[in-house]
């Protein structure tokens, strides 16, 4: 069974330009989340999905967003890029939310340079 | 609210000696915990998880965790460290509830001397 695929790898983009991520969780994963990771912060949640809706949300600005479709595949956009929003984005995927002892399954990650 | 401590940001041993990476949670609801281990480049694997059955979890690659309530603590340890285990782990705790948010430490980096 695949993992969860995340596109593309590497993004290099400039400041207040926007970017969108992608995300394919396991098959039949239904729950998606994403997070940041940066030295200085550590691993931090963004947000969750569920059924193609948003089921909790992290403190982060609302130049972050996102979305999930039908087949459960998740995008997050971050428009006006700021340097500091240069990390490493991560999607994690769970058979189902209700079952909240399922682990999170994360992919390689997304690395963002913003110049 | 919920919160993770990794008590030390950096541990060194020698191949073939007992590891033991130590973590602290706080939780205001009965907790479910987990270690993950990353690689560099790489995403987050899971090695075990506690979810109020056994206090002794064991996890993948011969680690192991004991869920200590009175300690509040969630250590990890493998008897003997090889080379691959060179990496950074992570404590986490996710609290009962709806929400499945994860709260992750800071991290362990983990050296692993020949």
């Amino acid at each position: 069974k695949a993992g969860v695929t995340q596109t593309p790898r590497y993004l290099i983009k400039t400041r207040g330009q926007q970017v969108t991520l992608s995300c394919s969780p396991i098959s039949g994963h239904r729950s998606v989340s994403w997070y940041q990771q940066t030295p200085g912060q550590g691993l931090q949640f963004l947000f969750e999905y569920f059924s193609e809706t948003q089921r909790n949300k992290g403190n982060f600005p609302g130049r972050f967003s996102g979305r999930q479709f039908s087949n459960s595949r998740s995008e997050m956009n971050v428009s006006t890029l700021e340097l500091g929003d240069s990390a490493l984005y991560l999607c994690a995927s769970s058979l189902d939310r209700a079952q909240l002892n399922s682990p999170l399954h994360f992919g390689n990650g997304t690395r963002l340079t913003v110049t | 609210a919920q919160s993770v401590t990794q008590l030390d940001s950096h541990v060194s041993v020698s191949e073939g000696t007992p590891v033991l990476l130590r973590c602290n949670y706080s939780s205001s609801y009965s907790p479910s915990l987990f270690w993950y281990v990353q690689h560099p480049n790489k995403g987050l694997q899971l090695l075990l998880k506690y979810t109020s059955a056994a206090t002794l979890v064991k996890g993948i690659n011969g680690f192991e965790a004991e869920f200590k309530k009175s300690e509040t603590s969630f250590h990890l340890t493998k008897p003997s460290a090889h080379m691959s285990d060179a990496a950074e782990y992570f404590c986490v705790v996710s609290a009962s509830g709806s929400a499945r948010q994860l709260t992750f430490g800071s991290g362990t980096q983990l050296t692993v001397l020949p």
